[in-house]
């Protein structure tokens, strides 16, 4: 059975940095496209970053710069180190893996809230 | 980046309706990159829909999807009390993915 269970969220001052884990049972991440998809309190879906097979990874414009994705395969746990938090990145952070483009398994999300 | 409008914002139906729920990109999409979601409170997303038309396994008949370049479209055949939820289109190109802003389906 395929789970995605997330960890490391928490309230953060702005300015800040959080490193988010995402551990993976029932598939290998690094066989899988994995990506982490953000939504802010009682809003719409954002994707945030894709990491790639290959370790190519992308990030939207509004994080770019500041998150770094990346995985462990002995851990089978993909991360996400945000730095620079501002408040407009208070959101629940979900990570999911990618199918062909769409995502098809969802973690039950790890809350970030970003204030002071 | 490729911008997808849903409509209605809100829609309010009874159970046993139908449910005819829009997505419309900014530029023409790849039917093999357009994905459908219904998310519950206090739940994450679960897809039902991929490749704009392709139900995922164990989703129930009664939600299908169509559509193709700009104009796509989500549509419950028949409500059930289960199927009041957010519901969101997602799309990929470009290394980059977008989601609509949502539809709520609420009962009438």
């Amino acid at each position: 059975e395929v789970q995605l269970v997330e960890s490391g969220g928490g309230l953060i001052q702005p300015g800040g940095s959080l490193r988010l884990s995402c551990a993976a049972s029932g598939f290998f991440v690094s066989r899988n496209y994995m990506v982490w998809v953000r939504q802010p309190p009682g809003k719409g879906l954002e994707w945030v970053s894709v990491i790639y097979s290959g370790d190519n990874a992308y990030y939207a414009n509004s994080v770019k710069g500041r998150f770094t994705i990346s995985r462990d395969i002995s851990k089978n746990t993909l991360y996400l180190q945000m730095n620079s938090l501002r408040a407009e990145d208070t959101a629940m952070y979900y990570c999911a893996r990618e199918g062909h483009r769409e995502f098809t398994d969802w973690g039950q999300g790890t809350l970030v809230t970003v204030s002071s | 980046e490729i911008v997808l409008t849903q409509s209605p914002g809100t829609l309010s139906l009874s159970p046993g309706e139908r449910a005819t729920l829009s997505c419309r990109a900014s530029q023409s999409v790849s039917s093999g990159y357009l994905a459908w979601y219904q998310q519950k409170p206090g739940q994450p997303p679960r897809l039902l829909i991929y490749g704009a038309s392709s139900r995922v396994t164990g989703i129930p008949d009664r939600f299908s999807g169509s559509g193709s370049g700009t104009d796509f479209t989500l549509t419950i055949s028949r409500l059930e009390p289960e199927d009041f939820a957010v519901y969101y289109c997602q799309q990929y190109g470009d290394s980059s993915y977008t989601f609509g802003q949502g539809t709520k389906l609420e009962i009438k």
